[in-house]
């Protein structure tokens, strides 16, 4: 079954930076993976896909200082110089072939 | 730039059936390169992916509301729909309509989200 973890909450100070992680279930360390944030009172926002090699591809108008990474099954989102608009709720989604679209459970970021 | 906006009944009766449109503006429908999808969020929890379709009405459905759940769409009017039969108050929740990639890489994630609308089951 695909299934991704996440942290329920991550917490930084202002102007620092955070790694979220999004793991994948045991057999699918392999699939890419896309991150979306949802700030409160606002729908979602696609930020980047990333790859299992690393590689990542960002959505329109996403501020450098959103990057992505892999290691194994593990998919990160890092973000620098954190800004108080940064507190949001991160998604990681994923899919298969034949499998259908899964979300994890998110992390609440607060930024401090 | 590509806008999605959700409408439709912000309360549903339970046992009835639950209607949203998503219209899509700044953009056609009928991209060959994209997917129109819904995803829910009950009160307080995360993101549920509901299905999909492309411009041709071929549908792809998530499995725990396949059968409940029919999604079609109108290109004369940029426009696609969710209907959910049967609904009881777990299916309250804000409803989302999103694009999605994956026509031609099979990497299916949303890249562009509407704002959402808030449907009650309730009598």
């Amino acid at each position: 079954q695909l299934v991704l973890t996440q942290s329920p909450s991550a917490s930084a100070s202002l102007g620092a930076s955070v790694k979220l992680t999004c793991t994948l279930s045991s057999g699918h360390s392999t699939y890419a993976i896309a991150w979306h944030h949802q700030q409160p009172e606002k729908g979602p926002r696609f930020l980047m896909k990333v790859s299992s090699d690393g590689s990542h591809n960002k959505g329109d108008g996403i501020p450098d200082r959103f990057s992505g990474s892999s290691s194994g099954a593990e998919r990160y989102l890092t973000i620098s110089s954190l800004q108080s608009e940064d507190e949001a709720d991160y998604y990681c989604q994923t899919w298969g072939t034949g499998l259908h679209e899964v979300f994890g459970g998110g992390t609440k970021l607060t930024v401090l | 730039q590509l806008q999605l906006q959700e409408s439709g009944p912000g309360l549903v009766k339970p046992s009835e059936t639950l209607s949203l449109t998503c219209t899509v503006s700044g953009g056609s429908i009928s991209s060959s390169r994209h997917y129109w999808g819904w995803i829910r969020q009950p009160p307080g929890k995360g993101l549920e992916w509901i299905g999909r379709i492309y411009y041709s009405g071929s549908t792809y459905y998530n499995p725990s509301l396949k059968s409940r759940v029919t999604i079609s769409v109108d290109t004369s009017k940029n426009q696609f729909s969710l209907k959910l039969s049967s609904v009881t108050a777990a299916d309250t929740a804000v409803y989302y309509c999103a694009r999605q990639l994956g026509v031609y890489d099979s990497d299916y994630y949303m890249d562009v989200w509407g704002r959402g609308t808030t449907v009650t089951v309730s009598s």
